[in-house]
């Protein structure tokens, strides 16, 4: 059991560069997240899904796109990357809230390293 | 909207010492806090989590976390501290929508002095 998987680890872009980021679940959760993590601000959700084929926009979504075709893979793309892109991104998976209402824990991946000259 | 204050950026304790990191939340209704472990170049690692009951909350690697609503508050405890505790560490609030977003603190960087 991997839990979640990003890859790649590192990456080095130039500016105007395309990539895309792919996270990987094998605990069949629902609900998938993408974060970036920037020093002294924490993490910030970029996008989310709650299910394969669904996808919204989270606090900070300019200039990335995403798509869940299936279940278990998260996809987070740079179309055309800028300097302020350089970040640490993790993803996250979680199960749906459960009927008793509760939240349910977030697991993270291992994160790639970012840096867009 | 809700929001998470860490006020200390970066501690630092010996080694054996206590540790108390301080997490303090604005949100409406009953919170859902969280408390995640970051080690240098890992991800992130649940500690532990308050969703409701007893407001003191038992972790892993022997930390705890007490809830108190009349503070807004969620501080994170160690009684005695090892150097492998060294690491970031952010608290979460959920949003209490049904997305299970979290809303994190900036983050507390601990050291620990041999």
């Amino acid at each position: 059991n991997a839990g979640v998987t990003q890859t790649p680890k590192f990456r080095v872009l130039k500016t105007g560069q395309s990539m895309t980021l792919l996270c990987a679940q094998d605990m069949n959760h629902e609900y998938m997240y993408w974060y970036r993590q920037d020093p002294g601000m924490g993490l910030r959700l970029i996008h989310y899904s709650v299910g394969e084929g669904t996808t919204a926009k989270g606090e900070v979504p300019d200039g990335y796109n995403v798509s869940r075709l299936k279940k278990q893979n998260f996809l987070l793309g740079l179309e055309s990357a800028a300097p302020s892109q350089t970040s640490v991104y993790f993803c996250a998976s979680s199960r749906p809230r459960t009927s008793g209402g509760n939240t349910d824990t977030q697991y993270f991946g291992p994160g790639t390293r970012l840096t867009v000259l | 909207a809700q929001s998470v204050t860490q006020p200390d950026i970066h501690i630092t304790v010996s080694e054996g010492a206590s540790l108390e990191l301080r997490c303090n939340y604005s949100y409406g209704a009953t919170p859902y806090l969280f408390w995640y472990v970051q080690s240098p170049g890992q991800g992130l690692q649940l500690l532990l989590k308050y969703f409701s009951g007893d407001t003191l909350v038992q972790g892993i690697k022997g930390f705890e976390a007490e809830f108190k609503r009349s503070q807004s508050s969620f501080n994170l405890r160690k009684p005695s501290v090892h150097w492998s505790d060294a690491a970031e560490y952010f608290c979460a609030v959920g949003d209490g929508g049904a997305t299970n977003k979290l809303i994190f603190g900036t983050g507390t960087l601990l050291a620990v002095q041999p």
